[in-house]
């Protein structure tokens, strides 16, 4: 069965802290995979990942795929309060079905 | 339309009511989706359109579920006989084309609590 698992479900780190999240995943027919972030509200798209150690980078943000050990990382430096979300990461089953895990909280104290 | 947008974003039901859950996705978005978010769980995927076609259901959990897209723009999720379980925050997201592999855009939710 496809299944994806995020470490740790929870975190906390202070301002300024460097964080690493991660994601293992078991997939039959592997496309990509995808990290968002989740508020209080809708999630909101990061990196989309296909090509195992190639990172993708946004600001403090980066990510990348290792298609050989089936993990996923994403790196936060320099954390910010703003920062605190839970953060879901998830692959393609099919076309266009995602499969998420279960998401890593993170918290970051001023 | 800017983003996503669900309504309505809190919805309080007795055990055994109907409620009607709606999506209103990205003007022009082909590919519509829904999603069930338990506490502390990822959202897990209830089922998909193209268009108006509904493509997937496999994740609809029982036939008290029921989600419709009559012209392939706004979308209903309606659960009849509600249940405590059916307890959980539904995610409507879209995507620009039926190509494979599109980011989705997601909307709020509706936050649902079955009484």
């Amino acid at each position: 069965e496809d299944k994806v698992v995020q470490s740790p479900l929870s975190l906390v780190v202070h301002e300024g802290d460097t964080v690493t999240l991660n994601c293992s995943y078991e997939v039959t027919n592997f496309r990509s995979l995808l990290w968002y972030k989740q508020e209080k509200k809708a999630p909101t798209f990061l990196f989309m990942l296909t090509s195992s150690g190639i990172e993708k980078k946004s600001g403090r943000l980066s990510s990348i795929l290792d298609k050989k050990e089936l993990f996923s990382i994403l790196n936060i430096t320099a954390t910010q309060t703003g920062d605190s979300a839970i953060y879901l990461c998830a692959f393609y089953q099919g076309a266009q079905k995602l499969v998420f895990g279960q998401g890593t909280r993170l918290t970051i104290n001023p | 339309g800017a983003g996503v947008s669900q309504s309505p974003r809190y919805k309080v039901a007795k055990r055994g009511q109907d409620v009607a859950l709606r999506c209103d996705p990205i003007s022009g978005h082909v590919s519509l989706f829904w999603y069930q978010q338990a506490l502390g769980q990822g959202p897990e995927f209830l089922t998909y359109f193209q268009n108006e076609a509904q493509l997937d259901k496999s994740g609809l959990p029982s036939d008290r579920f029921f989600a419709e897209r009559p012209e392939g723009s706004v979308s209903t999720l309606k659960i009849q006989r509600t249940q405590q379980e059916d307890s959980a925050v539904y995610l409507c997201a879209s995507s620009a084309s039926g190509r494979v592999y599109n980011e989705q855009f997601f909307g709020p939710g509706t936050r649902l609590t079955v009484l």
